[in-house]
């Protein structure tokens, strides 16, 4: 079963503006993880955040979890070509022994138009 | 370079040939796991293994199998491939599993059409 859902399913955007996208969950959780990843090849960690956490930032990114709406925001600022890839949300339940793994959502597809 | 590494990237098979699709990972990770990505459907876990000897089911573990005989390397098998088997792999691997370290490393992945 799919935990997170990404919104929106694909978003275009120029270079140099910022994008937006968001993650909605359904249980309680440890800690929530966003990935990157370009066209069929491995996905790549960006960022965790930690259920106790509002607000973390690495580079241009800016990550934001409200856990009493059971949602994350990625913001990618001043966004480069290189930007473009499709992005996953991942979560660990809080409640994780017998159940070890990181649920991820469908993902968003960004593009970035030069 | 500190990797995960899959073989082989890609394979077109038949229904009914049994293959094997290796993962190894050079990083000492306790934690691995196997994925496939489809259209539509995102990431769904099929196994997972916490340590040498200790494997799980995940999501979609029909046909499938797996092993952890050392702590580097976990191999899926497929006994006998079907056409619903069609899909993109991943492995990915963590140093241990804990709420705050179950970072995952992947795979470049491996494309299996089976015909």
């Amino acid at each position: 079963s799919q935990q997170g859902e990404e919104d929106p399913q694909a978003l275009s955007i120029q270079e140099g503006e910022n994008a937006t996208m968001n993650c909605s969950y359904k249980t309680s959780i440890n800690n929530l993880q966003w990935y990157r990843q370009n066209s069929g090849r491995g996905l790549v960690h960006l960022i965790l955040i930690r259920s106790n956490e509002r607000e973390k930032h690495s580079g241009r990114l800016r990550v934001t979890l409200d856990t009493s709406k059971k949602s994350s925001s990625l913001l990618i600022t001043a966004s480069r070509a290189a930007d473009t890839a499709s992005y996953f949300c991942a979560t660990v339940p809080q409640r994780d022994f017998g159940n070890e793994k990181l649920t991820f959502g469908t993902g968003t597809r960004l593009t970035i138009i030069p | 370079e500190a990797q995960v590494t899959q073989n082989p990237r890609y394979l077109i098979t038949v229904t009914g040939k049994k293959l094997t699709v290796t993962c190894s990972q050079n990083m000492n990770h306790e934690y691995m796991s196997w994925y496939r990505q489809d259209p539509g459907l995102g990431l769904r876990q099929i196994y997972y293994s916490m340590n040498v000897e200790v494997t799980d089911k995940g999501d979609v573990p029909e046909g499938y199998k797996v092993s952890r005989k050392e702590k580097r390397n976990f191999p899926l098998i497929l006994e006998s491939p079907s056409p619903n088997q069609t899909s993109l792999y991943f492995c990915a691997s963590s140093l241990f599993w804990a709420s705050g370290a179950n970072v995952l490393t992947f795979g470049a992945g491996s494309r299996l059409t089976v015909l």
